[in-house]
């Protein structure tokens, strides 16, 4: 109930290409769904999040697609370039009071290719 | 300005010595956190600050003690640690709405390694 589950483990696409990663969860209490980023040695950063009253945020070149009927959501990164190669975790929250404690998937390796 | 800072940025220490790592966050957040990231894996929540008081701890081993002094301030002690907690330890911080925190910021990071 308070997984999510994050597909694939790891991405190859080419420069320019799209990247697309995907996020699965159970609990239809969650309701707030965040992107991180993150580069080797380096924090998480937020990259882009959305709440289920959206079915879709743009913010550049990434775009979280939503669909709450299916209890999914996906990263699109469109023209992929180098500097998109990191490591991408989807994550959940739940109502939580003041806590704010995420559920994070297991994390996509993304390597462009120049 | 998004900016959550940690010290030091490596740290080694022996099983038997006490250390401590520091957060700061200026941002006027009343939510901190630290978490525990191992190679290739999520970061794994260790415990929740709201408010400057202790609102969650995920079953953390008491060689991991943690403080918040002030609002702005988190520190994680440590004491007599295993080669198994090296890691690299996370803070973050959030805005409290109301009931709900949101947006959550990560710090660098401090790089742990115990001998």
């Amino acid at each position: 109930q308070q997984q999510v589950k994050q597909s694939p483990q790891s991405l190859i696409v080419q420069k320019g290409g799209i990247s697309i990663i995907n996020c699965a969860y159970e609990n239809t209490a969650f309701d707030y769904f965040p992107w991180y980023q993150q580069f080797p040695g380096k924090g998480p950063a937020l990259l882009i999040a959305i709440r289920p009253d959206v079915s879709e945020k743009k913010e550049g070149r990434f775009t979280i697609s939503f669909n709450k009927s299916a209890k999914q959501f996906s990263l699109h990164i469109m023209d992929s370039q180098p500097g998109d190669s990191a490591t991408y975790f989807c994550a959940a929250k739940g109502k939580s009071g003041n806590t704010g404690k995420l559920i994070f998937g297991q994390g996509t390796t993304l390597q462009v290719k120049p | 300005d998004t900016e959550v800072t940690q010290t030091p940025k490596h740290l080694v220490m022996g099983m038997t010595n006490k250390k401590s790592l520091k957060c700061e966050q200026h941002m006027g957040h009343r939510a901190m956190y630290w978490y525990k990231q191992k190679a290739k894996k999520p970061p794994e929540l260790m415990f929740v600050y709201s408010y400057e008081k202790l609102s969650i701890n995920e079953s953390v081993p008491s060689r991991f003690s943690p403080e918040c002094p002030n609002s702005s301030l988190l520190n994680l002690h440590l004491h007599a640690l295993q080669p198994e907690d090296s890691a690299l330890y996370l803070c973050a911080s959030s805005q409290v709405w109301g009931f709900e925190v949101y947006e959550q910021y990560f710090g660098p990071g401090t790089r742990l390694t115990v001998t």
